[in-house]
């Protein structure tokens, strides 16, 4: 079946513009997850949602980081003001659940880079 | 604070050598343990996962993994690699009264023919 989604693939902006990164977990995943990878590093926790809501977003680095989810399936990582810092992958994954035994589908993420 | 700790970050192995990759946490309470593989171009997947009952779990493509509780780590292992096991291996916990999912930094995996 089909997996978790995400959109665009790369995404190339000017330092200072605003970006919004898609994803589209699989069908019926009430959990759905974002992290940030740099290179050479595993992946970052950013934000975990059940269902509509931000269930902890601990892990947003500063207020220029928002997400959304506002009909509980497709996500949105918004990044204003963007900075050479911030480009790295954006990791979306998905869970059935939000139990602690239930493990990450990961999408194949969107690459972002920041001129 | 907690964190989670692999070992070697490159490692580059024959065609049939063994292999064990080490993780070591620092959380407290009960946890569920994780190892993701992600080949060349592909994303994150999952090898195994631990959550409770016996310490040694097995998973796909011949990985099996060991939980020791009193030194705190779940090391991965397999008893003869191959080239298609080249891929970067990234060790996770989660705590079991929290949501996020804490990886180590990754292993990087060569196995050579």
């Amino acid at each position: 079946g089909a997996g978790v989604s995400q959109t665009p693939s790369n995404k190339v902006t000017e330092k200072g513009k605003y970006v919004e990164l898609r994803c589209d977990p699989i069908s019926g995943h009430t959990a759905l997850y974002w992290y940030r990878q740099s290179l050479g590093q595993g992946p970052e926790f950013l934000i975990y949602f059940q269902g509509t809501g931000a269930a902890d977003d601990s892990g947003l680095p500063n207020d220029r980081f928002f997400a959304v989810r506002p009909e509980g399936s497709v996500s949105t990582l918004k990044i204003q003001r963007t900075e050479r810092g911030d480009s790295a992958v954006y990791l979306c994954a998905s869970s059935p659940t939000g139990q602690n035994n239930s493990p990450l589908h990961f999408g194949n993420g969107t690459r972002l880079t920041v001129t | 604070a907690q964190s989670v700790s692999q070992h070697n970050h490159h490692v580059i192995l024959s065609e049939a050598a063994s292999l064990e990759l080490g993780c070591n946490y620092s959380y407290g309470g009960t946890v569920n343990l994780f190892w993701y593989v992600q080949y060349p171009g592909q994303h994150l997947q999952l090898l195994l996962k631990y959550f409770s009952g016996d310490p040694l779990v097995k998973g796909i493509k011949g990985f099996e993994a060991e939980f020791i509780k009193s030194k705190f780590s779940f090391n991965l292992r397999k008893p003869s690699v191959q080239w298609s096991d080249t891929a970067e291996y990234f060790c996770a916990v989660r705590s079991n009264s929290g949501y996020a999912l804490n990886f180590g930094k990754g292993t990087s995996l060569l196995v050579t023919p």
